[in-house]
């Protein structure tokens, strides 16, 4: 049972370079999301997902897309990356009711944009 | 958008030294006040949730309270060691999908 894992641990972009990060959890969650952790913002909802096929937009959505396309996977996307995309990203699921949305984290993806 | 507040922002003791930090939330609304510890280099692990007003949790030597009438919560660390450093972060739930999560309280304990 490997929880919740993110795809790559770092990744270093230039500006303008495109990239696709990878969420896998094997524990049959419901939900998923995607926060951004900068210093001294804490972490912020970028964009989430309540089941296969939907998406959401969270508090900081620009410059970011996702997709749900099979219940254990959520991918995030940067179509055109930008310097203020450097930042540590963490995915998350839960399963709704279950310990009221406790939610279950990544290791994390080191993102930085030159 | 709803904020969640943690203070203090950051938090020095000696090991053994006991310590709170506070989270206050919307009281509106309210569904589950969660509570994770943050170590440096890996990722958010929850503590405890807690749902009703007078709610306390207890862990070990950590233990928190629920306030939800006033919106606040404690997390208490009793006798402080140099394990408990982390960022403590408290998140909101108003009973949607998502969690508000505060900017957390970073705790370091010196031997």
């Amino acid at each position: 049972n490997a929880g919740v894992t993110q795809t790559p641990k770092f990744r270093v972009l230039k500006t303008g370079q495109s990239m696709t990060l990878l969420c896998a959890q094997d524990m049959n969650h419901e939900y998923m999301y995607w926060y951004r952790q900068d210093p001294g913002m804490g972490l912020r909802l970028i964009h989430y997902s309540v089941g296969e096929g939907t998406t959401a937009k969270g508090e900081v959505p620009d410059g970011y897309n996702v997709s749900r396309l099979k219940k254990q996977n959520f991918l995030l996307g940067l179509e055109s990356a930008a310097p203020s995309q450097t930042s540590v990203y963490f995915c998350a699921s839960s399963i709704p009711g279950l310990a009221v949305n406790t939610q279950y984290f990544g290791p994390g993806t080191r993102l930085t944009v030159l | 958008i709803l904020n969640v507040e943690q203070s203090p922002q950051s938090l020095h003791v000696q090991e053994g030294d006991s310590t709170n930090f506070t989270c206050s939330f919307p009281s509106s609304n309210f569904y589950a006040l969660h509570w994770y510890r943050w170590e440096t280099a890996k990722s958010p692990e929850a503590l405890f949730v807690m749902t009703l007003n007078g709610d306390e949790k207890k862990k070990g030597r950590i233990s928190a309270t629920l306030n939800t009438k006033e919106g606040y919560s404690y997390l208490y660390i009793k006798g402080s060691q140099p394990e408990d450093s982390a960022t403590y972060l408290c998140a909101w739930n108003s009973g949607y999908s998502t969690l508000t999560f505060g900017k957390g309280t970073m705790l370091l304990v010196s031997p």
